[in-house]
Formats: C-alpha cells, sequence, structure tokens
C-alpha cells in the first residue's frame, strides 16, 4: 500500500498569516489521485481541495491551493489568509488511479491564534 | 440529501458483545467504505464494496464483518468486541469510476469498548 507522510503533527499561525502543510507520499504509480481533507473539532471529515497527477497545474480553492510536486511525490497545501475557523486537523489522502480506497496520512493538528 | 448517515453516534460495548453499526447513503453511490480513528493512527481502511453484493477486506478488517445487500446501505458488524476496537468509525461513500470523485465521510460513531 502507498504511504502518505505529514511530517508535522502540530502547526501554529496567526490569524491573516500563511501557513503551508507538508504530505510526501510513496507510490510507482504515474497516475493517482491526491486530497486535503479538514476534521474539526465536530469530527467531521470535509474535503479541502484535490488534485489530479496527470494535471501539471496545482489546484486553487478559495485561500487553499496546493504545491504538486510529482518528481518529489510531495503534495503540501497552503493556507492563505488564515481564520480561527481553519483550526482543525489536517489529512493528507492518496488514491490509486484504479482504485476506491483513500490511504491516510496521520494529521497534521493546525492552531490559529489570534 | 441527508448524504451519508451513520448510527449510533456514541455506544458503549462490554467485551464480547457484538453489535451493527448502520451506514446509510442517499446519494446512489457505489462505492462505499468503513475507516477507524486512533489517536495518532490517522483513517484506516477496514472494509469496502463497490457495489450492492460485492465487498473486501481492507488494512485492518480483523474482528469487523460487512455485507451490502442494497446500493444505500452498509453495515459493519462488530463479532466479538475487544478493548482494541475501541475507536471512531467513519463511513464514506463516492462515486465509482476513475476521477478524482470526492469521498464522503458520516459524522462518526465514537465506540468504547470496556
Amino acid at each position: 500500500a502507498q504511504t502518505v507522510t505529514q511530517s508535522q503533527p502540530e502547526m501554529s499561525v496567526q490569524e491573516a498569516e500563511t501557513v503551508t502543510l507538508s504530505c510526501t507520499y510513496d507510490t510507482s504509480e504515474s497516475d493517482y489521485y491526491l486530497f486535503w481533507y479538514k476534521q474539526p473539532p465536530s469530527r467531521q471529515m470535509i474535503l479541502v481541495i484535490r488534485q489530479e497527477a496527470y494535471k501539471q497545474q496545482n489546484a486553487t480553492e478559495n485561500r487553499f491551493s496546493v504545491n504538486f510536486q510529482k518528481a518529489a511525490k510531495s503534495f503540501s497545501l497552503k493556507i492563505s489568509d488564515s481564520q480561527l475557523g481553519d483550526a482543525a486537523m489536517y489529512f493528507c489522502a492518496y488514491r490509486s488511479f484504479s482504485g476506491y480506497a483513500l490511504n491516510f496520512g496521520k494529521g497534521t493538528s493546525l492552531l490559529v491564534t489570534p | 440529501n441527508a448524504g451519508v448517515t451513520q448510527t449510533p453516534k456514541f455506544q458503549v460495548l462490554k467485551t464480547g458483545q457484538s453489535m451493527t453499526l448502520q451506514c446509510a447513503q442517499d446519494m446512489n453511490h457505489e462505492y462505499m467504505s468503513w475507516y477507524r480513528q486512533d489517536p495518532g493512527m490517522g483513517l484506516r481502511l477496514i472494509h469496502y464494496s463497490v457495489g450492492a453484493g460485492i465487498t473486501d477486506q481492507g488494512e485492518v478488517p480483523n474482528g469487523y464483518n460487512v455485507s451490502r445487500s442494497t446500493t444505500e446501505d452498509f453495515p459493519l458488524r462488530l463479532l466479538s468486541a475487544a478493548p482494541s476496537q475501541t475507536s471512531v468509525y467513519f463511513c464514506a461513500s463516492s462515486r465509482s469510476g476513475r476521477g478524482a470523485y470526492e469521498q464522503y465521510f458520516g459524522p462518526g460513531t465514537r465506540l468504547t469498548v470496556t
């Protein structure tokens, strides 16, 4: 199974600042999908952003963007203009091109301070 | 659309008891899955299904049973609960086929086995 590594167990950012969460993965496949999910204290899993590996352009969703480096097998999440509501656990996940199951990293807990 | 629903939200079992966690979705998704979330471990796949009558094991299937008799429902059975099964359980569903389709998660069930 593909391994997803999130090397930062905890991160902290001030309101209105920018923070980057890192994610690396191990795969021998050339086509696959990558996701970032957010889990606030409510426990609900919320999709933040997704990337198809065959697309070179980095995905963007409002204040959230990714830096996808396929050769380096890196998929970092950048949150701009951080808000208090961004405080949550963030999970990076990998999905094979031909499969459906998500392989999750262990998560990064993001704290947003006023 | 209710999305993905799970019942119960909380459950306490004694060692050796059995129970069924219910999961239902109203989006006509072919793919459904069960994950467990433990502190510091991310989410790990227990079982999944790609359609009615078709199920398969994930990363941590021992002690759990599933069946899929309809598109909508995907119950998870704990055969003989053990303290190691204390966890938060998530059901998820998505469209099948190739594409970066979002997996929709239920609100989770917190299970404690004493």
